[in-house]
C-alpha cells in the first residue's frame, strides 16, 4: 500500500535554481493537490487538479507551475526558487474533490538559500 | 471569500484534562468539514469528518466534533487527553458541490504527562 509517494524528501536549492517535486498515487484517485505548510500558517493550497487534464490555482499559486501528467502523477515546479518558497510541501489525493477524504504524502522539505 | 479559522495556536494541557479546539468557517451554502491530525514527524491523517446528518460526529481515538450551523463552527473535543495526543490539529472545509479544500492555521497541542 504505497498510497501517495513524493520525491524528493529533502532538497536544498540556491535562489534562482529550478526544481520539480514529483507526486504519484496508486489509489486510482481523480483529484490531486499540492499544499505548502509553514509555521503559524497551516496548510495553504498551491494548485489542485480536480480530474485528469484539469488544473486550478489555489490560495498561493505565484511562483509555481503544475502538470497533471496522467491520472497517477501530479508534479509541482519551481522555475526560479526564492527564499520565500522555503517550506514543507505536501501532495495529496482524493477520490474526487468536495466531500472526499484526502490522503497525504510524507512531505518534501525544501530549503532555498 | 471562503476561509477556515482556528482560534488557538498553541494549547498546553495536562493528561486527563478535557480538550476543546475551536474552528470557524465562512462558506455560503452546504459545506463539508474535516479535522486532520499531524503527529510529530508524520504526515496528516483524518480524525473525523462531517458531511450531513447528525451534527455530532465521532472520530478515531475518542475525538468528536459538533457542527453548529448557526455559529459557523465545528469545534473538536475530547473528554480526557493523553500524552500521545500531542500533535498539530487542522480544521478544513470544502463546499459540498466540490472545489478547494481550505485548511485553518492549525493548533499545536502539547499534553504534559
Amino acid at each position: 500500500n504505497a498510497g501517495v509517494t513524493q520525491t524528493p524528501k529533502f532538497q536544498v536549492l540556491k535562489t534562482g535554481q529550478s526544481m520539480t517535486l514529483q507526486c504519484a498515487q496508486d489509489m486510482n484517485h481523480n483529484s490531486m493537490y499540492w499544499y505548502r505548510q509553514d509555521p503559524g500558517m497551516g496548510l495553504r493550497l498551491i494548485y489542485y487538479s480536480a480530474s485528469e487534464g484539469t488544473t486550478d490555482k489555489g490560495e498561493v499559486p505565484n511562483g509555481y507551475n503544475v502538470s497533471r501528467l496522467n491520472k497517477r502523477e501530479f508534479s509541482l515546479r519551481l522555475e526560479s526558487a526564492a527564499p520565500s518558497q522555503t517550506s514543507v510541501y505536501f501532495c495529496a489525493s482524493s477520490l474526487s474533490d468536495g466531500a472526499n477524504v484526502l490522503t497525504f504524502g510524507a512531505g518534501s522539505r525544501l530549503t532555498v538559500l | 471569500a471562503q476561509s477556515v479559522s482556528q482560534h488557538n495556536h498553541h494549547v498546553i494541557l495536562s493528561e486527563a484534562a478535557s480538550l476543546e479546539l475551536g474552528c470557524n468557517y465562512s462558506y455560503g451554502g452546504t459545506v463539508n468539514l474535516f479535522w486532520y491530525v499531524q503527529y510529530p514527524g508524520q504526515h496528516l491523517q483524518l480524525l473525523l469528518k462531517y458531511f450531513s446528518g447528525d451534527p455530532l460526529v465521532k472520530g478515531i481515538k475518542g475525538f468528536e466534533a459538533e457542527f453548529i450551523k448557526s455559529k459557523f463552527s465545528f469545534n473538536l473535543r475530547k473528554p480526557s487527553v493523553q500524552w500521545s495526543d500531542t500533535a498539530e490539529y487542522f480544521c478544513a472545509g470544502v463546499p459540498d458541490q466540490g472545489g478547494k479544500l481550505i485548511f485553518g492555521q492549525g493548533t499545536e497541542l502539547s499534553v504534559k504527562p
